[in-house]
């Protein structure tokens, strides 16, 4: 089992460009969450999703949109990208309230 | 009072050495408590989850004090490959799947 990827590793965008971030689960979990990580903030939680065509807004959802057209798909969106949402992003799925993570995209927005 | 709040460290001890991490939760509706471990540029692991009547793994213990709403992590005989940053986890207001990051701890362990 992979577990959970992501695609793209690294990306750099240039402001106002648009991107959509791919993370993939072979668990079978109902719940995908995606977080950005930032120093000295920690993780902090963009969307998430209770099951396959739901999504929710978490802490930080605003410059994000999300879909969930699979269960085993989780996409993060980026409309028009912006220096602050140089970040890496995390995606995480879980059962119950253990979460795994992937393995992270590093994301520039120049 | 912030959500979850840990020591940022570093905390820079010697191999052998026992360390102590600290972490407290504002919200006393939370269900389910963990420590996570992540090391410089990977993704969190899960370390541990936490239970009321504390747990060991190995040299890893937890603890955890819903009176004062307090979470501990202690680490025996430290070792080189220890050196991380220790997240402690708190699920948000008792909703399951929804999980409140700490900023977290680092941790070096020296020869």
């Amino acid at each position: 089992n992979a577990g959970v990827t992501q695609t793209p590793k690294f990306r750099v965008l240039k402001t106002g460009q648009s991107m959509t971030l791919l993370c993939a689960q072979d668990m079978n979990h109902e719940y995908m969450y995606w977080y950005r990580q930032d120093p000295g903030m920690g993780l902090r939680l963009i969307h998430y999703s209770v099951g396959e065509g739901t999504t929710a807004k978490g802490e930080v959802p605003d410059g994000y949109n999300v879909s969930r057209l699979k269960k085993q798909n989780f996409l993060l969106g980026l409309e028009s990208a912006a220096p602050s949402q140089t970040s890496v992003y995390f995606c995480a799925s879980s059962q119950w309230d253990t979460q795994y993570f992937g393995p992270g995209t590093r994301l520039t927005v120049l | 009072r912030k959500e979850v709040e840990q020591d940022p460290g570093p905390f820079n001890v010697p191999e052998g050495a026992t360390v102590a991490f600290n972490c407290t939760y504002s919200n006393s509706a939370s269900q389910s408590f963990f420590w996570y471990r992540q090391d410089c540029r990977k993704e969190p692991k899960l370390l541990m989850s936490v239970y009321s009547s504390g747990n060991e793994d190995g040299r890893f213990t937890a603890q955890l004090n819903r009176a004062s709403q307090y979470i501990s992590l202690l680490i025996r005989d430290s070792k080189l490959s220890d050196s991380a940053t220790y997240l402690c986890v708190v699920n948000r207001w008792g909703s399951q799947g929804n999980l409140i990051f700490g900023k977290g701890t680092k941790l070096s362990v020296k020869p």
